[in-house]
């Protein structure tokens, strides 16, 4: 079957940096996305990994390593905005997206 | 840009009402749309895959009949929820996106109460 895992709920601090990571087993893998989903508002987009290694956005960066089917998301400078669920997407071979059940991101002060 | 329209934001009605909810890709075109559903502190939920000019694409336990999928034009999808229950109240959600491999870009969800 088709999994993708990370944590259900990560706490971090204002200012600081947390890395959430997130494993797949699919049938193939054309790409992977993480989103950020605030509370009762529809995911966005954050970014897009098909090939190897750091793509980063301002304080976001992401990471990708294929023959380990492993990613990460790693947020810098966090600030209180930056609370909310992170998922992990994963497109397979037919071109399906395969969503990882999110990781909940607690920003304390 | 990919920009993703999605009206109305909130519902609230009678059972046996029908809701139609729509989505439009405002400045891109979408080969497909998708829609889904979450309930709270649930993950999304696939609920079907829609290209335009064929019929949808339902997940397994999601009534065709009951959620109308119709895609009419490369920038506009709607879903019609028909006589609609409480258990059918829920956050509907439409994304969008232009190809195969391509990021989905979300709209900002309908929120459908039915009392």
């Amino acid at each position: 079957g088709q999994n993708i895992d990370q944590p259900t709920e990560m706490t971090a601090t204002e200012g600081a940096i947390v890395q959430i990571n997130c494993t797949y087993q699919t049938s193939g893998f054309n790409g992977l996305f993480w989103y950020q989903q605030h509370a009762g508002e529809a995911p966005t987009f954050l970014s897009y990994n098909v090939l190897d290694g750091l793509e980063e956005k301002g304080r976001f960066s992401s990471f990708l390593s294929r023959s380990k089917g492993y990613s990460y998301l790693l947020l810098k400078e966090l600030q209180m905005k930056d609370s909310a669920s992170y998922l992990c997407a994963v497109i397979d071979s037919n071109y399906q997206l395969i969503w990882g059940a999110g990781t909940k991101l607690i920003i304390k002060p | 840009g990919a920009v993703v329209s999605q009206h109305p934001s909130r519902v609230i009605c009678k059972s046996g009402t029908s809701v139609k909810i729509e989505c439009r890709s405002l400045d891109f075109q979408a080969t497909t749309m998708f829609w889904y559903r979450q309930f709270p502190k649930q993950s999304l939920m696939l609920m079907a895959t829609s290209n335009e000019g064929s019929k949808a694409t339902y997940e397994q336990g999601v009534e065709k009949d009951k959620f109308l999928i119709n895609h009419a034009s490369l920038t506009l999808s709607t879903l019609t929820v028909t006589s609609a229950h409480p258990e059918d109240s829920s956050f509907y959600i439409c994304s969008a996106r232009v190809g195969e491999g391509q990021p989905q870009h979300f709209g900002d969800g309908t929120r459908l109460s039915i009392l």
